[in-house]
């Protein structure tokens, strides 16, 4: 089993607050990722990072953003959260950058309300 | 821009039967990834293809890369109730980021 760690695993909010999803990784890896589901639907990538310092956005837009401070700690944070960020958030992480074999954490699920 | 696309969407299955769920992409893959997301759970990797017209199997599954390496299919045989959940398949894109697939959720009649 993969050491990747999400919390927190369910949150819910009202529209507005500020809000901090954290994932570590014990692995050492240095490619994270985070993905964002709506249930029953594909897997959209919203950030990435090669490492640390390095941040990029993915192929779905999103409001949210992430930092890269360590290595093991990839934090995505909503700054107003919205009823539209209502979603599942997956983070993963990956040791090799080209084949990319994913990690994945075990999901934040945030209804904002 | 690269597309990965899956079918079908779902399948509804009486356990016993065999199940085969199909990947495309619009471009040549250096490799394919195949993961099983059980329901309320995360994606969990399953296997990578990297070769023209690899086969690989694990158990009751068997996975396939097509010969021009666009294409892949996941087939499982005689399905049992563990078996379902959504499987999705992934293709890297430049500079190593994985796009997903739709996913085929497969339900299975005890």
């Amino acid at each position: 089993e993969a050491d990747i760690y999400q919390t927190p695993r369910y949150l819910v909010i009202g529209t507005g607050k500020k809000i901090t999803l954290e994932c570590s990784q014990t692995m050492g890896h240095d490619k994270m990722y985070w993905y964002q589901q709506d249930p029953g639907m594909e897997l959209h990538l919203i950030h990435y990072s090669y490492g640390v310092n390095s941040t990029e956005k993915g192929d779905l837009s999103s409001e949210s953003t992430v930092s890269r401070i360590r290595t093991e700690h990839f934090p995505l944070t909503l700054e107003s959260a919205r009823p539209s960020h209502t979603s599942q958030y997956l983070c993963a992480s990956s040791v090799d950058r080209n084949t990319g074999e994913l990690f994945f954490g075990e999901g934040s699920r945030l209804t904002v309300l | 821009g690269q597309q990965v696309m899956q079918i079908p969407q779902y399948q509804h299955v009486q356990e016993g039967e065999d199940f085969t769920t199909y990947c495309n992409s619009s471009t040549t893959l250096s490799n394919i990834q195949w993961y099983k997301q059980r329901p309320g759970g995360h994606p969990v990797f399953l296997i990578q293809l990297v070769k023209s017209g690899e086969v690989k199997k694990q158990k009751r599954l068997t996975f396939q890369f097509g010969e021009a390496k666009k294409n892949s299919s996941l087939h499982i045989t005689a399905t049992q109730t563990t078996d379902v959940g959504t499987y999705f398949c992934a293709g890297p894109r430049q500079g190593g980021k994985l796009i997903f697939g739709q996913g085929t959720e497969l339900s299975v009649k005890p």
